[in-house]
């Protein structure tokens, strides 16, 4: 049963464009997602979150966005770089649990 | 320096041994973490452990002990170790016990059962 659900597994974009990884998840209890990006052979680290008071974040290239509404959330990476080909994972956190539920993950492209 | 460092990276083994990961950070974080990744690339929770106490214990067969010493090192020990064992395991740590607390991770150690 996943709660948190990356239907692309793979996306493939030219260097300068718009990146856009999607995210839905299934708990309304759900209130804090976080974004972490993979290389390979290494560990997760973490990218940039939003709570679920908000609807945009942004750092920098990387702004995430958030509809409650429709329980979905997007990263938009703007311009695209080589050095931003990873798996990127979406992960939601549910309050009191104390743990993050984690999407499969998207594995990111880009294309010099 | 690396911040979270985990030992073997690699870590071939046959059915049935006991075998052990170790974890440590030098974040100075109070809360330590281990996770599985398995073939189908699922991250999940396995431990955590906050100020050496156990937090989070997600369902995992008692064959997974994870041992604690000081806030610094969260080992993984595991019995008789089966075919379904083979997997990443990623080990993190954060400030403080809530999940939305960023977490970093060490690079992961890969065990393979044959």
């Amino acid at each position: 049963d996943q709660q948190v659900k990356q239907n692309s597994p793979s996306l493939s974009v030219q260097e300068g464009r718009i990146s856009i990884l999607n995210c839905d998840y299934t708990n309304s209890m759900f209130d804090y997602f976080l974004w972490y990006k993979k290389y390979p052979a290494e560990g997760p680290t973490f990218l940039i979150s939003i709570s679920s008071i908000k609807d945009k974040n942004e750092d920098g290239r990387f702004t995430v966005f958030l509809n409650k509404s429709a329980k979905h959330l997007s990263l938009h990476i703007v311009p695209s770089q080589p050095g931003d080909s990873a798996v990127y994972f979406c992960a939601a956190d549910a309050g009191n649990n104390r743990k993050l539920i984690w999407g499969l993950g998207t594995s990111l492209a880009v294309n010099p | 320096d690396t911040a979270v460092s985990q030992t073997p990276k690699y870590l071939v083994t046959q059915m049935g041994n006991d075998k052990s990961i170790k974890c440590e950070q030098n974040l100075g974080h109070d809360t330590m973490y281990w996770y599985k990744q398995d073939s189908k690339k699922f991250l999940k929770i396995m431990f955590s452990y906050n100020n050496k106490e156990l937090i989070i214990n997600e369902t995992v067969p008692n064959r997974f002990s994870p041992k604690s010493p000081d806030k610094a090192h969260l080992n993984l020990h595991i019995n008789s170790l089966e075919l379904g064992d083979s997997a990443v395991y990623f080990c993190a740590s954060s400030q403080g016990f809530d999940s939305y607390n960023e977490q970093f991770f060490g690079p992961g150690t890969r065990l393979t059962v044959l």
